[in-house]
């Protein structure tokens, strides 16, 4: 399975916008781009996909690179209750397409 | 609305004896899935159910390990002579249809084993 690549962590201050960032070089054209996040002390939480084209929900953005090898999450303005881990995953299409996760990045935001 | 829910919370057991870990998915949701979580290894996948079959099993980490679903609901997953290393949260998903890979999975709020 294409594997992807997070920073460690990241820190935001508290209504300002987050930019996470994930490489994954080698996506394939099947591939969907996931992004959990990971709250303490609860399970995981959809947070958005894309396939090609950005994409927008209520929680956040995903921008896709043109050539797909890379994405960036996009809290359009963090509040303490984004502090969590986020992961950017891929999952192949067909049937049972489980989730792999990796170690995801810690987002800490300050008041 | 009624999400993923997981019983019990918390489970404390002995080394060498069974424990039985329930969830109940989302009401109309084919798909059901078991990760778990621990310290060393992250979040990883166990089991993959379509209905009541289990196409994919390849998580599961010995044969101590089981899961079983009924009516296309709830599942349990077995563990037999529980080892420390089984120690972890696992965690329940369900997705509404195949589980393809468009799909979303939604959480339960796991259980927290832990063997002394």
């Amino acid at each position: 399975d294409a594997k992807t690549t997070q920073p460690n962590s990241m820190e935001s201050n508290e209504e300002e916008p987050v930019h996470l960032p994930c490489n994954h070089s080698t996506i394939s054209g099947t591939d969907y781009i996931h992004w959990y996040r990971q709250l303490p002390s609860q399970g995981p939480e959809y947070v958005i996909h894309g396939l090609t084209s950005n994409v927008n929900n209520r929680m956040a953005s995903l921008a896709i690179a043109e050539d797909r090898k890379s994405s960036t999450l996009i809290l359009h303005r963090a509040t303490l209750r984004d502090a969590a881990v986020y992961y950017c995953i891929l999952r192949p299409t067909g049937a049972n397409s489980k989730l792999t996760f990796g170690k995801g990045i810690t987002l800490s935001v300050r008041p | 609305g009624a999400g993923v829910s997981q019983s019990p919370s918390n489970k404390v057991t002995e080394k060498g004896k069974d424990v039985e870990l329930r969830c109940d998915p989302i009401s109309g949701h084919t798909a059901l899935y078991w990760y778990r979580q621990s310290l060393g290894q992250g979040l990883e996948f166990l089991i993959y159910f379509q209905g009541n079959s289990a196409p994919d099993k390849s998580g599961l980490p010995s044969d101590r390990f089981s899961a079983e679903r009924t009516g296309g609901s709830v599942s349990t997953l077995t563990i037999q002579r529980t080892q420390q290393e089984d120690s972890a949260v696992y965690l329940c998903a369900s997705s509404f249809n195949m589980g393809g890979a468009g799909e979303t999975q939604y959480f339960g709020p796991g259980t927290r084993l832990l063997v002394l």
